[in-house]
């Protein structure tokens, strides 16, 4: 069992639909962020949240972190084919990195 | 300007050899790491390296060691290579882990 677990592992969508992914863990993060990571590529980071609740928005992609700092959603409103690829929850507990089990998205014209 | 770049992309050597990836980042980041990549796509640490410290997983074989001449620079080298090593790494830099990490593009090896 990994320290952050995402959810769902595998997602596969039609262009224009919407989707959630889930990052959640027993643990308190200090902080929390989201990569995305395209085939033959390293990691990208989204975006950093640091307060428990906090929203913030990137375009089509919402980004929550929950009040408690134990779990985060990725929200993309109508997905588009460029949306395809790995996504990564990681953060920061007790001194120490993790990256979350992964979340690969395929968005099918 | 590529912000932090590994090399080789691809790399396939035979069982035994002993081979180096190379990272440079131009950020100036003060910690440089190593991440291993699996089948599954899990990113796992493999080392963190400052200017003071380097912190080493305890899972990762004695076989791999960071190499670092100076602070934009983090080299992998990996001694008596096995199939199991066979994997995506990972170099990346940050100012702080809190902030994030950049990552450069990853280092596919194949060990036949």
């Amino acid at each position: 069992t990994q320290l952050l677990e995402q959810s769902p592992q595998f997602l596969s969508i039609q262009e224009g639909e919407n989707l959630t992914v889930y990052c959640n863990s027993s643990s308190v993060f200090s902080s929390l962020q989201w990569y995305r990571q395209e085939p033959g590529e390293g990691p990208v980071l989204l975006v950093t949240v640091v307060t428990g609740g906090e929203v913030k928005k990137l375009k089509r992609l919402t980004f929550q972190f929950g009040d408690a700092r134990k779990d985060s959603s990725l929200h993309i409103t109508a997905a588009q084919p460029g949306d395809t690829g790995l996504y990564l929850c990681a953060g920061v507990t007790g001194n120490q990195f993790y990256f979350g089990t992964g979340t690969s998205l395929t968005v099918i014209p | 300007d590529t912000a932090v770049s590994q090399t080789p992309k691809y790399l396939v050597t035979q069982m035994g050899n002993d081979k180096s990836i190379k990272c440079e980042q131009n950020l100036g980041h003060d910690t440089m790491y190593w991440y291993k990549q699996d089948s599954k796509k899990f990113l796992k640490i493999m080392f963190s390296y400052n200017n003071k410290e380097l912190i080493i997983n305890e899972t990762v074989p004695n076989r791999f060691s960071p190499k670092s001449p100076d602070k934009a620079h983090l080299n992998l080298h990996i001694n008596s290579l096995e199939l199991g090593d066979s994997a995506v790494y990972f170099c990346a830099s940050s100012r702080s882990r809190a902030t994030g990490y950049t990552f450069g593009s990853g280092t596919r090896l194949t060990v036949v």
